[in-house]
């Protein structure tokens, strides 16, 4: 059974940092690419960024282009979100995702992260 | 920019309803990777059309997407109550400008 638990989210001031993680397991994961959306209270579906099998290519949204940067460690099974300079706009549920071809097939069930002071 | 989803649709038990997805020939339109998910509240997306037309495994047949150049269309026959959700379309955008998702559906099952 393909599993995708994220963590690290929380309460973080505007211009701060927090790096989320996704431990997962069920599947192969260094032969899958990945990726991250968000879904702001209330709000619609937004892509955040995606990353191939190894790492060696990524992808990010223009809302947080040069701001968040996607990483992995196929040792450990785990996808990472790097989220700097941090925005209210930023505030919002945050999924991982696995990606099969060019669509996402399994969700995590999110982590919040709230930008506030 | 965001694909272009009817912000509600509805549609009575048994009926049939169809909601649209509007992008562009930077996305929709080059690419059959337009995909749709349903999303219950407080509850996680799930995938329930992938590669325009494609249903994963479990997902009942009464859904159904197509596509006609710039626009992809969702159809869900024979409407259920547990239909009622909201819905989003996806659609590849090539690697630069990798994947965006439509507004969103809110699908009201009268």
């Amino acid at each position: 059974e393909v599993q995708l638990l994220e963590s690290g989210g929380g309460l973080v001031q505007p211009g701060g940092s927090l790096r989320l993680s996704c431990a997962a397991s069920g599947f192969t994961f260094s032969s899958s690419a990945m990726a991250w959306v968000r879904q702001a209270p209330g709000k619609g579906l937004e892509w955040v960024s995606s990353i191939s099998d190894s790492g060696s290519s990524t992808y990010y949204g223009d809302s947080v282009k040069g701001r968040f940067t996607i990483s992995r460690d196929n040792s450990k099974n785990t996808l990472y979100l790097q989220m700097n300079s941090l925005r209210a706009e930023d505030t919002a549920v945050y999924y991982c995702t696995h990606i099969a071809s060019r669509h996402f097939d399994y969700w995590g069930q999110g982590t919040l992260v709230t930008v506030s002071s | 920019s965001a694909l272009a989803q009817p912000p509600s649709a509805s549609g009575s038990p048994g009926q049939s309803v169809t909601i649209s997805c509007i992008g562009s020939s930077s996305d929709v339109g080059s690419y059959n990777h337009v995909s749709w998910y349903q999303q219950h509240p407080g509850k996680a997306p799930k995938l329930i059309i992938y590669e325009v037309n494609k249903r994963p495994s479990g997902v009942p047949n009464r859904f159904s997407g197509s596509k006609s150049d710039n626009t992809a269309s969702l159809t869900v026959s024979g409407l259920q109550v547990e239909d009622e959700a909201d819905y989003y379309c996806f659609s590849y955008g090539g690697s630069n400008n990798w994947g965006v998702f439509g507004g969103g559906t809110k699908l009201t099952v009268l």
